[in-house]
């Protein structure tokens, strides 16, 4: 298996621009999560899917913060508008039934000027 | 869950052991510990976890005190790959539940 695959790795993007994360979860994992990580806050969890129905989302920011995860082996993670202050790096990871390990994506890291 | 307590940051020789200390005094009978690390720009990387045994892999040794207060990971022959942030968290055996990772301890593996 390949992994958590995410992409873009990186992504610039100027003030006000849509930007959307996408992730591929490990094949056969139910759970999927998405975090962000800042210097300032560590790492934060944003919000997590089960069976691809959101289970909590109160780490979202706020309103321009969106995430769907339309089918097992894909979601994404959408900021519209973006502001300076996204800047992070995101990463997804994905659990398993008989597996008490999350697996972490390579990140992707987002600079909105 | 409950809260962890990790120095922020640590020094070790390449070669020696390096053992990481963890506090959660308010530890809950069901929850595990686990260890992650994450090596620089690179996504958290699961290392051991264990309930109230001492537990071992090929990657880590995980000792935890009888009364569960306290535990430390050890890496028995630090490599300079080994420097990462190491995250010490304790979490129900949920795979649902969250892992809230702190701002783990520093580890630098000096030549």
């Amino acid at each position: 298996d390949a992994g958590v695959i995410q992409s873009p790795r990186h992504e610039v993007t100027e003030m006000g621009q849509e930007v959307t994360l996408r992730c591929k979860p490990i094949s056969g994992h139910d759970y999927l999560f998405w975090y962000r990580q800042t210097m300032m806050r560590g790492l934060e969890l944003l919000i997590y899917f089960n069976n691809n129905v959101p289970i909590d989302d109160s780490g979202m920011p706020e309103d321009r913060f969106s995430a769907k995860m339309p089918n097992a082996s894909f979601s994404t993670l959408k900021i519209q508008p973006s502001e300076p202050r996204d800047s992070a790096v995101y990463f997804c990871a994905s659990v398993g039934l008989a597996i008490n390990e999350q697996f972490f994506g390579p990140g992707t890291r987002l600079t909105v000027l | 869950d409950a809260k962890t307590t990790q120095p922020p940051s640590m020094d070790c020789a390449e070669g020696r052991a390096a053992n990481l200390p963890c506090n959660h005094s308010t530890i809950s009978g069901n929850e595990y510990v686990y260890w992650y690390r994450q090596i620089h720009s690179q996504g958290p990387q699961y290392i051991i976890h264990g309930l109230k045994n001492n537990e071992t892999n090929e990657m880590a040794s995980l000792i935890i005190t009888e009364d569960r207060k306290s535990s430390t990971l050890i890496l028995p022959h630090a490599t300079l790959r080994d420097t990462a942030v190491y995250y010490c968290i304790v979490r129900v055996a949920n795979y649902g539940q969250n892992f809230v990772f702190g701002p783990g301890t520093r580890l630098s593996v000096l030549p």
